[in-house]
């Protein structure tokens, strides 16, 4: 089944511990990205890659990294969380360029992270 | 600056009425614009784009580049259209702009 997964789904923790939230894609997509969700906010990209070895900042980068060693993999760092980070977070990916037709993302079911 | 809004954090209407999602954005030059939805406990899935000119599940949005709007459009809203609405764009790098949604809530 075409899809892709987060883990963990939840996950409470401190400040200041080094934490990693795993995103993972079987569709064979070269676009990837992160979001956090928060009431009031909607969605806001945090980092995206389009391809092996590249990424970009999106809006809200900061105490955050990423890497993209594999296509199929995006994993989401956090070096030293703080409570700020208290977040649904959303992996996507999707194919990409062309004429927006491919641009449709595919979600992860989301995790949702506590920093106490 | 690249954003999306939409004015309406919640929007309660009727079975059987009209409904009319709002989406305004600020883009230089011709924007790609998509409708994302989540239904509860489902996962963020798109909605439509504009690029296909579809109708989706009897949703409809036209992009007026002059009022720079994409407004999310159905006749006869059902209960199973109550869900979370998102308007999104791509910025000048790649990268997605989503609006903060619009709750919509169909009642009986």
């Amino acid at each position: 089944e075409a899809q892709v997964t987060q883990n963990p789904r939840y996950l409470i923790t401190v400040t200041g511990k080094k934490l990693t939230v795993t995103c993972s894609q079987n569709m064979n997509h070269e676009y990837m990205s992160w979001y956090r969700q928060d009431p009031g906010l909607g969605l806001r990209q945090i980092y995206y890659s389009m391809n092996v070895e590249v990424t970009d900042k999106g809006d809200v980068p900061e105490g955050y990294k990423v890497s993209r060693k594999e296509k199929r993999n995006f994993p989401l760092i956090l070096e030293s969380p703080s409570p700020n980070q208290t977040s649904l977070y959303f992996c996507a990916s999707s194919l990409f360029g062309g004429t927006g037709l491919n641009y449709e993302q595919y979600f992860g079911p989301g995790t949702r992270l506590t920093v106490t | 600056a690249q954003r999306v809004t939409q004015p309406e954090k919640l929007l309660s209407v009727f079975k059987g009425a009209p409904v009319e999602l709002k989406c305004n954005y600020s883009y230089s030059g011709s924007p790609e614009l998509f409708w994302y939805v989540q239904y509860s406990r489902q996962r963020l899935q798109l909605l439509l784009r504009h690029i296909s000119r579809e109708s989706i599940k009897g949703f409809t949005a036209d992009l007026n580049k002059g009022e720079t709007s994409f407004h999310l459009k159905k006749p006869f809203a059902q209960e199973e259209d109550s869900a979370m609405y998102y308007c999104a764009l791509i910025g000048y790098g790649q990268n997605f702009v989503f609006g903060p949604g619009t709750r919509l809530s169909v009642l009986p």
